[in-house]
């Protein structure tokens, strides 16, 4: 594929539904990462993969949030009973360098924009 | 902890001129990456040039490049030639060493070209 794919691109649930968000990285990227963005602001981060292993969780808001990468390509981030402050676009980002490169930019994909009524 | 600051929540440039996007920085790692990204109303954040902390010299790509002052902590993007096409949102970001897993985004720089 030529870019990150993030499907779907509109999700609305009523408050309290589970959501899935899908992710497919670029082929051969090694790490993704989860971003939130609220309207209006820069992306706050969530979660980064290295791989299939999760080396960082510390900006998931609650543990109704889950994400995983089991064959560390595609990921899925979750959020269970969601609630209308999860309202936000969630955006997916890969790189082909590991986790830990300060100096690799990040592709990211056009988000999954989630409204919970 | 890191932290960015983008000062112009809005800018406006007339097509053909240059504009300078304010970013300023603050973290404790000695070694750290800063980014600019562009963010079009389709919702997909394009990366556009790179700084390392170490470069002695500032960073350039086509019309975009990077005024970096180290000791005052900023990273100003420099677009040359605007062009409608570059309306759009702007994020300054970094990463630093300590854990760079976890890049840190200002609150962005709407910029608007008119013709």
């Amino acid at each position: 594929g030529a870019g990150v794919s993030q499907s779907p691109r509109y999700k609305v649930a009523k408050r309290g539904q589970d959501v899935a968000l899908r992710c497919d990285p670029i082929s051969g990227h090694v790490s993704l990462f989860w971003y939130q963005q609220a309207l209006g602001q820069g992306p706050e981060f969530l979660t980064y993969f290295q791989n299939e292993a999760q080396l960082d969780k510390s900006g998931l808001p609650s543990d109704r949030f889950f994400a995983e990468r089991p064959e560390g390509s595609v990921s899925t981030l979750k959020i269970q009973r969601t609630q209308q402050e999860d309202s936000a676009v969630y955006l997916c980002a890969s790189s082909l360098a590991e986790a830990l490169s300060y100096n690799s930019p990040l592709h990211f994909g056009n988000g999954t924009r989630l409204t919970v009524t | 902890a890191q932290k960015i600051t983008q000062t112009q929540p809005g800018m406006f440039v007339q097509e053909k001129e240059a504009v300078t996007l304010d970013c300023t920085y603050d973290t404790s790692d000695p070694s750290y990456g800063l980014f600019w990204y562009k963010q079009p109303s389709s919702g997909e954040m394009i990366f556009l040039i790179y700084q390392g902390s170490y470069d002695q010299q500032n960073a350039t790509e086509g019309r975009y490049s990077l005024n970096f002052q180290k000791a005052r902590k900023s990273a100003n993007l420099v677009i040359s030639a605007s062009q409608l096409g570059d309306s759009a949102m702007y994020f300054c970001a970094m990463r630093g060493n300590t854990n760079a897993g976890k890049s840190t985004f200002g609150d962005g720089t709407t910029l608007t070209v008119k013709p």
